[in-house]
């Protein structure tokens, strides 16, 4: 299993951060896909998740700003956030939840991205 | 949401000694629903335990894990070089799922 991501590293302040993780390898509807930050001020924290059927789970801290959706066709989920600001400049991770036969929702990330770094900057 | 706490913040020891890593939670975590995450410079962290105790596929013997309710321990047995990096706790009962702020283990 491989999740590779790309998408634009360097924003003005009030742009839009467009992210996209494409899947390699596994069943893509078997599991749920997630989107994680990494900055040095709040650590890592968890953006939210979606499984196949589109349906997203948020981070309720970050107030909704989010938007997480997939594409089954091409083995795809992206992550868009409107109006950055400097406070949203981090290390953006994609990731996979690893689920058991009858669960997504309690499980750990076992598959991660390689990272985009995300600066927001005028 | 819950908050998790990692101590010490870096713990520096030499190859072949054993490190303890605590992790504890604001308030108890759902059946120990709780994971270890191994992070080396410029790479994504790495899964390395799961609920609470369970070694993801691949990783040696040397990591284990333990506890439940709101204490948390990973240690790592015989340490070798490549085990620099920082460790991050992560819990996963209740949404949102959030991380500890790490620990950093030097290998001197």
């Amino acid at each position: 299993v491989q999740l590779q991501q790309w998408g634009a590293g360097l924003l003005k302040p009030s742009e839009t951060l467009s992210l996209t993780c494409a899947v390699y390898g596994g069943s893509f509807s078997d599991y749920h896909w997630s989107w994680i930050r990494q900055s040095p001020g709040k650590g890592l924290e968890w953006i939210g998740d979606i499984n196949h059927s589109g349906t997203p789970n948020y981070n309720p801290s970050l107030k909704s700003r989010f938007t997480i959706s997939v594409d089954t066709s091409k083995n795809q989920f992206s992550l868009k956030l409107g109006s950055v600001t400097a406070a949203d400049t981090a290390l953006y991770y994609c990731a996979r939840k690893s689920c058991t036969r009858t669960t997504c929702y309690r499980r750990p990330f076992d598959y991660w991205g390689q990272g985009t770094l995300v600066t927001v900057s005028s | 949401e819950i908050v998790l706490t990692q101590s010490p913040g870096t713990l520096s020891l030499s190859p072949g000694e054993r490190a303890t890593l605590s992790c504890r939670a604001s308030q108890s975590v759902s059946s120990t629903y709780l994971a270890w995450y191994q992070q080396k410079p410029g790479q994504a962290p790495n899964l390395l335990i799961y609920d609470a105790s369970s070694r993801a596929t691949g990783i040696p013997d040397r990591f284990s894990g333990s506890g439940s309710g709101t204490d948390f321990t990973l240690t790592i047995d015989r340490l070798e070089p490549e085990d620099s990096a920082v460790y991050y706790c992560q819990q996963y009962g209740s949404s949102p799922w959030t991380f500890g702020q790490g620990t950093k283990v030097e290998i001197k």
